[in-house]
């Protein structure tokens, strides 16, 4: 079964830092991007950025660029979403998500079930 | 970046009734639009995809359609495990952007 299993919730005071999980199995980890998308509390869906754990070519979000640093092992088929510095603001779900890899972008096809950070003093 | 605007925010529709949501893009987009489902405390899960084609699995009452700016979603029957929320997606581009979402409740 192809699934993507993220980290439990994380509960971090303000000024800590942070780095959640994504593990994809039941595919090739190495030739599909891994996107991570975040949902405020009550709110819609929010691109963050994408990674290609074969060649760990990123890209980011205008919205997220320097906010947050995504990577991969491809060692270990785990992509990651990490703050050095958290904020009460960066309270939400996190996903991360499956998306093809081609000459094009795809849609999102596998979705993990969600990593709820709550930062708060 | 392109911005996608999504309509209606809500509805309230009734268990049979046809429903159609819209997405408007600001610029040409050709057919990289896809449409997901979202019900309280789970992912999204992926339906359409290139405007109209239907993710497997996805029932046929489900209907996609549009290229270029415009696209729309359509129930064609409502049934009552469709009552969730509604997000259009462009992916013609980074970066990818979501549309506001639309919350389809039980009139």
């Amino acid at each position: 079964e192809v699934q993507l299993v993220q980290s439990g919730a994380e509960v971090k005071k303000p000024g800590e830092s942070l780095k959640i999980s994504c593990k994809g199995s039941g595919y090739s980890f190495t030739s599909y991007w891994i996107g991570w998308v975040r949902q405020m509390p009550g709110k819609g869906l929010e691109w963050m950025g994408i990674i290609y754990p074969g060649d760990s070519d990123t890209r980011y979000s205008p919205s997220f660029q320097g906010q947050v640093t995504i990577s991969a092992d491809k060692s270990i088929s785990t992509a990651y979403l990490q703050w050095s510095s958290l904020k009460a603001s960066d309270t939400a779900m996190y996903y991360c998500a499956r998306q093809n890899y081609g000459d094009q972008l795809y849609a999102f096809d596998i979705w993990g079930q969600g990593t709820m950070v709550t930062v708060s003093s | 970046a392109i911005r996608i605007t999504q309509s209606p925010s809500s509805l309230s529709a009734s268990t049979g009734d046809r429903v159609t949501i819209t997405c408007r893009a600001s610029q040409g987009i050709s057919s990289y639009l896809a449409w997901y489902q979202q019900k309280p405390g789970k992912a999204p899960k992926l339906l359409i995809y290139a405007a109209s084609t239907l993710q497997s699995g996805v029932p046929s009452r489900f209907s996609g359609s549009g290229s270029g700016t415009d696209f729309t979603l359509t129930i064609s029957c409502l049934q009552s495990e469709d009552f969730a929320t509604y997000y259009c997606q462009q992916y013609y581009s980074y970066p990818v952007a979501f549309g506001q979402g639309t919350k389809v409740e039980i009139k």
